[in-house]
């Protein structure tokens, strides 16, 4: 079915090395979201995009990189990757402000 | 101060209970507010929107307190499957400036028992 994915599904990674986590959305939606999800601490966002071309810094930004080239992309990238950056992370979109945002099903990942 | 608080619980509670969750936002200007339920291990999934007037789907009803900056959802008839976190989400939308930030509280966990 149509929606948002997200790729890997999990992870481990050493660290110090790079990694990209993919964000692919097919609703046409203007808005993506990369959060992290850490226990205790519930979602908290690291970057955002309005629409193609613009991105945002969310609460936890420090660490990482996103660009948006089109819609339907939101890939989310660890230059260095550090032990603190073991998260789940969710990428989101939603067609606009007031209208419910869809989750992809989470990145799971772990370094080491 | 955190944008959006919640109590954390956890709520255990029996089958056929009413509960209710609160949750807390800093932002005055803050424009759109919803309840989402998260699955363990599972992706975030829209439960419903709240509106100013208050808006209720079957069991489920949320209502919003802009003067004390509050939004609740009250569960009736608690079922099994309502055993979840729920994530209380807020949205600053500024004349579209800052729309991208849905912000989340730290979510409630809930548990029906038998």
């Amino acid at each position: 079915t149509a929606g948002i994915t997200q790729a890997p599904t999990s992870q481990i990674l050493a660290a110090g090395r790079s990694m990209t986590l993919r964000c692919t959305q097919d609703m046409r939606h203007n808005a993506m979201y990369w959060y992290r999800q850490d226990l205790g601490l519930g979602l908290r966002l690291i970057h955002y995009s309005n629409t193609a071309g613009t991105t945002g810094k969310g609460e936890v930004p420090d660490g990482y990189s996103v660009s948006r080239a089109n819609t339907d992309d939101f890939p989310l990238t660890l230059a260095s990757a550090v032990p603190s950056q073991t998260s789940v992370y969710f990428c989101a979109s939603s067609a606009g402000a007031s209208t419910e945002a869809f989750f992809g099903q989470g990145t799971r990942l772990t370094v080491v | 101060r955190k944008e959006v608080e919640q109590d954390p619980g956890p709520f255990n509670v029996p089958e056929g209970a009413t509960v209710a969750f609160n949750c807390t936002y800093s932002n005055s200007a803050s424009q759109s507010f919803f309840w989402y339920r998260q699955d363990c291990r599972k992706e975030p999934k829209l439960l419903m929107s709240v509106y100013s007037s208050g808006n209720e789907d079957g069991r489920f009803t949320a209502q919003l307190n802009r003067a004390s900056q509050y939004i609740s959802l009250l569960i009736r008839d608690s079922k099994l499957s309502d055993s979840a976190t729920y994530l209380c989400v807020v949205n600053l939308d500024a004349g579209g400036t800052s729309y991208g930030k849905l912000t989340f509280g730290q979510g409630t966990i809930l548990t029906v028992h038998p």
